[in-house]
């Protein structure tokens, strides 16, 4: 199985700061990379698909980035709205593989 | 617009059969650009892909589970059901349906039901 490894783990930060979580994939995923966003007792939200595109919806605040193995998910201006869990998952071979997730929390 | 919810027991004893579906609606489980799939994240952990069915009845099942789940569609009813065996605490968790577009992009999903594995 392809093994995505986020980082951090945890992130404190205020409102209107830039935020950047970083992916990185065992093997190479090509750009077969998807981002989302959870929080406890909603339905989680596609953010991000094939690295860079951003999903119909979804604030311009967010955008992707990389390919083969190396990843990022950058919030350009944090919002109250964005404090929330985001995970990375490989779409490159199944099993589909997820991050540990970022848990992004209010500073 | 599409929507998914979950539905099934919140409490499973240890050994016994997890059973949960997915009910779509505001579209077709039967429209062929999609699989429905289920993911799960137990508490502290992250998510595991669980595997996904197409309206055909293919399916494909994550290897750690495949000797343990059963994944089936009825189309009749637009809904999709996961059964998972022998059940230990391990397999507390949040339990997700959503719809997978290719290449595995999961677009839409439900707001997710917690089973708990306990005597």
């Amino acid at each position: 199985d392809i093994q995505m490894t986020q980082s951090p783990s945890s992130l404190s930060a205020s409102v209107g700061d830039r935020v950047t979580i970083t992916c990185r994939a065992s093997q190479t995923i090509l750009s077969y990379l998807n981002w989302y966003q959870v929080k406890p007792g909603k339905a989680p939200n596609l953010l991000i698909y094939a690295a860079s595109i951003l999903q119909s919806g979804v604030p311009s605040r967010f955008s992707g980035s990389g390919s083969g193995t190396d990843f990022t998910l950058t919030i350009s201006s944090l919002q109250p709205e964005d404090f929330a869990t985001y995970f990375c998952q490989q779409s490159h071979s199944s099993p589909f593989t997820f991050g540990q997730g970022t848990r992004l929390e209010i500073k | 617009q599409v929507q998914l919810q979950e539905s099934g027991p919140g409490l499973v004893k240890p050994s016994q059969t997890l059973s949960l579906t997915c009910t779509v609606s505001g579209g077709s489980i039967s429209r062929g650009d999609y699989y429905w799939s289920w993911i799960r994240q137990p508490p502290g952990k992250g998510l595991e892909w669980i595997g996904h069915i197409y309206y055909t009845g293919s399916t494909f099942s994550n290897p750690s589970l495949k000797s343990r789940l059963t994944i089936s569609v009825d189309t009749s009813k637009n809904q999709f059901s996961l059964k998972l065996i022998s059940v230990t605490a391990a397999d507390t968790a949040i339990y997700y349906c959503a719809r997978y577009e290719e290449p595995a992009i999961l677009d839409v999903w439900g707001k997710g039901t917690t089973v708990t594995v306990s005597s």
